[in-house]
């Protein structure tokens, strides 16, 4: 009855590299959310993905940020080029459905560094 | 554009006692509205929710006022315990936009014994 998974949990990159989050979401979930959270500051959407669909990616940086959930595998939060401003804690939550009544389970986390 | 606002960043409490965090926010169109309590090192871990057609929502310990004159909600927790001692979002989700949630920037709870 495993939560949701995320790798790595700690990431560490020098600016100019490419940073690759993963996201495995509870067992019958097929709704995924990555959200960041800078320092002192609350949780900010990012995008909402089903699989293989991006649904909503209002809150995602127009450029270096990409999101994927493809039919088999995790989901993937992609930064390219990484700049000491992405440095922060990267959660990724679960849901069954759409609907607001259901709960979004979150992850533990990856927390970048960017050098 | 902070549109969910938690003005106090920390609360003390004795243990026994009522814990009461506060949450304010701007949007009118927001018509759900979820606690989520958060361990360091940990992700955000759903509390309870309320739905605006709703001014009260009691689930154990926790139970959730929302008064949608006044754009504000609050959590309390009754008895409070040391195991609550975290930090608390409040998140709200605009109709017509999903889940997508919205999320204040947290208040830090320690529950002294």
């Amino acid at each position: 009855n495993a939560g949701v998974m995320q790798n790595p949990r700690h990431l560490v990159r020098r600016r100019g590299q490419e940073a690759r989050l993963r996201c495995s979401p509870m067992k019958g979930h097929s709704h995924v959310y990555w959200y960041r959270q800078l320092p002192e500051e609350g949780l900010k959407f990012m995008v909402y993905l089903q699989k293989e669909n991006i649904i909503d990616e209002s809150g995602m940086p127009k450029e270096r940020f990409s999101a994927e959930f493809p039919k088999e595998g995790p989901s993937i939060l992609r930064i390219q080029q990484v700049v000491r401003g992405d440095s922060a804690a990267y959660f990724c939550a679960s849901s069954r459905d759409w609907d607001r009544g259901e709960t979004q389970y979150f992850g533990p986390g990856t927390r970048l560094l960017v050098l | 554009d902070q549109q969910v606002k938690q003005n106090s960043p920390s609360l003390s409490v004795q243990e026994g006692r009522i814990s009461i965090l506060n949450c304010d926010y701007t949007n009118s169109m927001f018509d759900y509205f979820l606690w989520y309590k958060k361990y360091p090192a940990e992700g955000p871990t759903f509390l309870i929710s309320i739905s605006s057609i709703k001014d009260k929502n009691e689930d154990g310990r926790f139970t959730v006022f929302l008064n949608k004159s006044a754009k504000h909600l609050s959590l309390h927790i009754v008895p409070s315990q040391p195991g609550d001692s975290a930090v608390y979002f409040c998140a709200a989700s605009e109709i017509g936009y999903g889940n997508k949630l919205v999320f204040g920037a947290g208040t830090i709870l320690r529950v002294k014994s």
